[in-house]
């Protein structure tokens, strides 16, 4: 049974850089393509981008200018890196596998709650 | 790129049926697969719902999707409500590229 766990700092101040990691167990990250979505509070769902496991990614048009995704076979894991962040990125982050390449985010990492402020 | 729009909110009773609807904004609804993902307070969203009507192992099948290419939209249907249904559903696509779309999400009521 695969299992994400996203990891990394509750606070962050603005104009910083957000940097987020989501650990795989139970299974290989050496396959599928891997996910970052976000909430901000009280809101909806907000896809952010993907890393396939041999590194190609694609990300959300609006964060595309501030968002690397990248990964560590090595480690089972991938990371999420938002830059000059405001009070606007605070959300729960979550990571989520793509089960079929056809956008099936299953299963999500319990999700970590990251606060932009000073 | 497109956008799902949602109801912001749905009510019904115990035992009986809803459904909920999600509207693509352009391009047809059958291009490319949706997924219907529940999400309680606190909790990570979960599937009920796959490739417009696919439903994983452990979904009841008092949940239901289709397509209607008529509409432009995708529906999710759930039967025979119980209080447990109570939660805020999303509807997902992606677009040629693969990058995900939600749609705004609708809090359901069993009341």
């Amino acid at each position: 049974q695969v299992q994400l766990q996203e990891s990394g700092p509750g606070l962050v101040k603005p104009s910083e850089t957000l940097s987020l990691t989501c650990t795989v167990s139970g299974g290989s990250i050496s396959s599928y393509y891997w996910n970052w979505i976000r909430q901000s509070p009280g809101m909806g769902l907000e896809w952010i981008g993907y890393i396939y496991y041999s590194g190609s990614t694609d990300y959300n048009p609006s964060l595309k200018s501030r968002v690397t995704i990248s990964v560590d076979t090595s480690k089972n894991q991938f990371s999420l890196k938002l830059s000059s962040v405001t009070a606007a990125d605070t959300a729960v982050y979550y990571c989520a596998r793509d089960r079929t390449g056809r956008n099936w985010f299953d299963p999500w990492g319990q999700g970590t709650l990251v606060t932009v402020s000073s | 790129n497109f956008m799902l729009t949602q109801p912001h909110s749905v009510s019904e009773s115990p035992g009986k049926t809803v459904t909920i609807s999600c509207t693509r904004s352009s391009g047809s609804i059958a291009s490319n697969y949706v997924q219907w993902y529940q999400q309680r307070p606190g909790s990570s969203p979960t599937t009920m719902i796959y490739e417009d009507n696919q439903r994983p192992s452990g979904v009841p099948d008092r949940f239901s999707g289709s397509i209607d290419s008529s509409s432009n939209s995708a529906s999710l249907t759930i039967s025979g409500l119980k209080t447990e249904d109570e939660a805020d559903y999303y509807c997902q696509s992606y677009d040629s590229s693969n990058r995900g779309v939600f749609g705004g999400g609708t809090k359901l009521t069993v009341l």
